[in-house]
């Protein structure tokens, strides 16, 4: 069975970085094929793609926002990190990590987590 | 970037009612094209990937198609567990962005 839990911060002031925690169960990010995204959504808004870590180690991220973000994975602990500088209040949404499955050339969010709201206020 | 734009926006509908929902790109992306369903306070469910595969465990009401720029979502008769907001998704190179939505609400 797969699950993806996130977890973070609930509150973060303008201009410090979030640092949010991915943990998964019922996969390897060691197994070829297998990567890790994070997705978010402001609230009453659409979905935003922000990046993507792979079982080999290649990252990839939106092109908007690429300067402000980092991913990373810790296989040995099933966890995938996202770090988003210089938050601003525009940043208020709720975070998802999703295990994104590739069959053949296709790449789709199989698996999602529950998500974890995170508001950015002083 | 590759725009995506859902028609419509919003859609109201009775239960039996055969729907379609479409998502057209900018650019033309083959058929790396995905669908999900999202209920309000959950994550989103995929729906179908590729244009048209159907995901595992997603009743067979559901069907996708299309390719290149113009993609649409049908679901063939509405049941009410059905009503929710269901988003286009490409996975056209690693670039991946969403439509704006289309919320379908009961009629």
């Amino acid at each position: 069975q797969v699950t993806l839990r996130e977890s973070g911060p609930a509150l973060v002031k303008p201009t410090e970085t979030l640092t949010l925690t991915c943990t998964f169960s019922g996969f390897s990010l060691s197994t070829s094929g297998m990567c890790v995204s994070w997705i978010r959504q402001p609230p009453g808004k659409a979905l935003d793609w922000l990046a993507r870590i792979d079982w080999d180690d290649d990252k990839y991220y939106n092109t908007s926002l690429k300067t402000r973000l980092t991913i990373s994975k810790d296989t040995s602990k099933n966890q995938v990190v996202l770090t988003m500088t210089n938050m601003d209040p525009v940043d208020t949404a709720t975070y998802y990590c999703a295990r994104t499955a590739l069959t053949g050339l296709y790449y789709y969010f199989d698996y999602w987590g529950q998500g974890t709201l995170v508001t950015v206020s002083s | 970037d590759n725009q995506m734009t859902q028609s419509p926006s919003s859609l109201s509908a009775s239960v039996g009612d055969r729907v379609t929902i479409t998502c057209r790109t900018s650019q033309s992306i083959g058929t790396y094209l995905n669908w999900y369903q999202q209920k309000p306070g959950k994550p989103p469910k995929l729906l179908i990937y590729a244009a048209s595969n159907l995901q595992s465990g997603v009743p067979s009401r559901f069907s996708g198609s299309g390719s290149g720029t113009d993609f649409t979502l049908t679901i063939s008769s509405l049941q009410p567990e059905d009503f929710a907001t269901y988003y286009c998704q490409q996975s056209y190179r690693a670039l991946y962005t969403f439509g704006q939505g289309t919320k379908l609400e009961i009629k």
